[in-house]
């Protein structure tokens, strides 16, 4: 079955700090996995697309990483404003009908 | 380029009423997508959609739960006798194709509905 597993579930980081998030799945075969950023009351939006051969992809503030070998990913945010405080969500795709699985989401809160 | 458009945003009702939300995907897009998302977890496919046909309905509860897309444009889904597990944030998306490694789904704002 496939799944995907997000830590920590939620977490507060003051203003200006970095924080790193982790997923881990067990999608195969693996065509790709995403990051969402989900506000409050909003869809998810798209913040990083990774396929196989990529191991790090950045969008601003954000850089996300990809382990295909140990099937783990890392989403990075750098100097931590408050418009970040929002649930991220770890997306993977399985070939062949490219089927989404998707993580319970980590929610972050900065504070300022 | 407008989003995709979801109506109402908020409703409530009654267990064993009925309810129906609707959606406007992205202008051009093929594909359009129907995930019931619960408090604190992530969004679980109902229903997805190719034109106006239906791809996957697996996920669909379908002795209470219907999806249509009439001209393989807007949608709407029908959830008839609702309960109080169906309490959620209902989530419409579109993509341009079915099929594609990087075939981006767009999302739009969600119809929270609580069933009291």
């Amino acid at each position: 079955k496939n799944q995907v597993e997000q830590s920590p579930q939620s977490l507060i980081i003051l203003e200006g700090k970095n924080c790193t998030l982790q997923c881990n799945y067990t999608v195969s075969p693996f065509s790709n996995l995403r990051w969402y950023k989900q506000d409050t009351g909003r869809g998810p939006v798209s913040l990083t697309i990774m396929t196989f051969s990529e191991n790090t992809k950045s969008n601003g503030r954000y850089t996300a990483t990809l382990d295909a070998d140990t099937k783990q990913s890392s989403l990075h945010i750098t100097a931590s404003q408050l418009s970040d405080s929002a649930s991220y969500i770890c997306v993977v795709s399985a070939f062949p009908d490219y089927k989404l699985s998707f993580g319970a989401g980590t929610t972050v809160t900065v504070r300022a | 380029e407008a989003g995709v458009a979801q109506s109402p945003r908020y409703k409530i009702i009654e267990k064993r009423q009925s309810v129906a939300f609707w959606c406007n995907p992205i202008s051009g897009h093929a594909t359009l997508y129907w995930y019931q998302q619960i408090l604190g977890q992530g969004p679980k496919l109902l229903i997805q959609f190719q034109n106006n046909g239906v791809v996957d309905d697996s996920q669909l509860p379908k002795d209470r739960f219907s999806a249509e897309r009439l001209k393989g444009v807007d949608s709407t889904l029908k959830i008839q006798p609702a309960k109080l597990e169906d309490s959620a944030v209902y989530l419409c998306a579109s993509s341009l194709e079915t099929f594609g490694q990087d075939n981006e789904q767009f999302f739009g704002p969600g119809t929270r509905l609580t069933v009291l």
